[in-house]
């Protein structure tokens, strides 16, 4: 079975400064993908950003970025220029495919709030 | 855009109550899923549908059954609401494949009295 650890319940960052969210997982799979959802207060998840096991490259996304260390099963989120509309509840998860469907296993989730 | 809908963003039942949870999608995707969130816990898979018909359990399906007789429409059902399943409840969708990513609904926060 796989696991996702986020041992940061709660993280705080002033506005314009670099946060950096941890995540650990635990998997005897080879082939996986790694997700960042952003769950803002009230709305809907968003997928912030997504990492394949097998490339070697840490995946960015304008602001965003991982730090993908494959093996030591670390997988954390960068958010540089951190903005109000950063504040969310942040998901890291672990998809594998089980040949019917990709299912995902989620971490308990760090709350990100960004002051002025 | 993907759209997931979720009929509900709040509900009130008493216990022992039957339940149903509707989601609805309207992007064609093969899968849908059923999750529910907890403080301290995340999200944690129900149950998930992978074609018309087709259901497969997830990790906490006790309590729990779902019916998917249309592709764009996927329900959780409670067969006897109990004050342990307050709870939000999220729908997402997804195309087939290994890495397709979820798209998610905005939640259903049921209150089980």
């Amino acid at each position: 079975a796989q696991t996702v650890t986020q041992s940061q319940p709660e993280m705080s960052v002033q506005e314009a400064e670099t946060v950096t969210l941890s995540c650990t997982y635990d998997t005897s799979e080879n082939n996986y993908y790694l997700f960042w959802y952003k769950q803002p207060p009230s709305r809907q998840m968003i997928l912030v950003i997504r990492q394949e096991a097998y490339k070697q490259q840490n995946a960015t996304e304008n602001r965003f970025s991982v730090n993908f260390q494959k093996a030591a099963k670390s997988f954390s989120l960068k958010i540089s220029d951190s903005q109000l509309g950063d504040t969310a509840m942040y998901f890291c998860a672990f998809m594998i495919y089980t040949g019917t469907a990709s299912k995902l296993t989620f971490g308990t989730g760090t709350r990100l709030q960004v002051t002025l | 855009d993907v759209k997931v809908t979720q009929s509900s963003r709040y509900l009130v039942k008493r216990t022992g109550e039957k339940v149903f949870l509707e989601c609805v999608q309207d992007m064609d995707h093969e899968n849908m899923f059923w999750y529910r969130q907890d403080p301290g816990l995340g999200l944690r898979l129900i149950y998930f549908s992978y074609d018309v018909k087709m259901k497969e359990k997830g990790d906490i399906p006790e309590g729990y059954s779902v019916s998917r007789e249309k592709k764009e429409r996927f329900s959780l059902i409670l067969e006897s609401a109990s004050t342990n399943q307050t709870s939000m409840y999220l729908c997402a969708s997804s195309q087939a494949g290994a890495k397709n990513i979820q798209y998610f609904g905005a939640g259903t926060r049921l209150s089980v009295l």
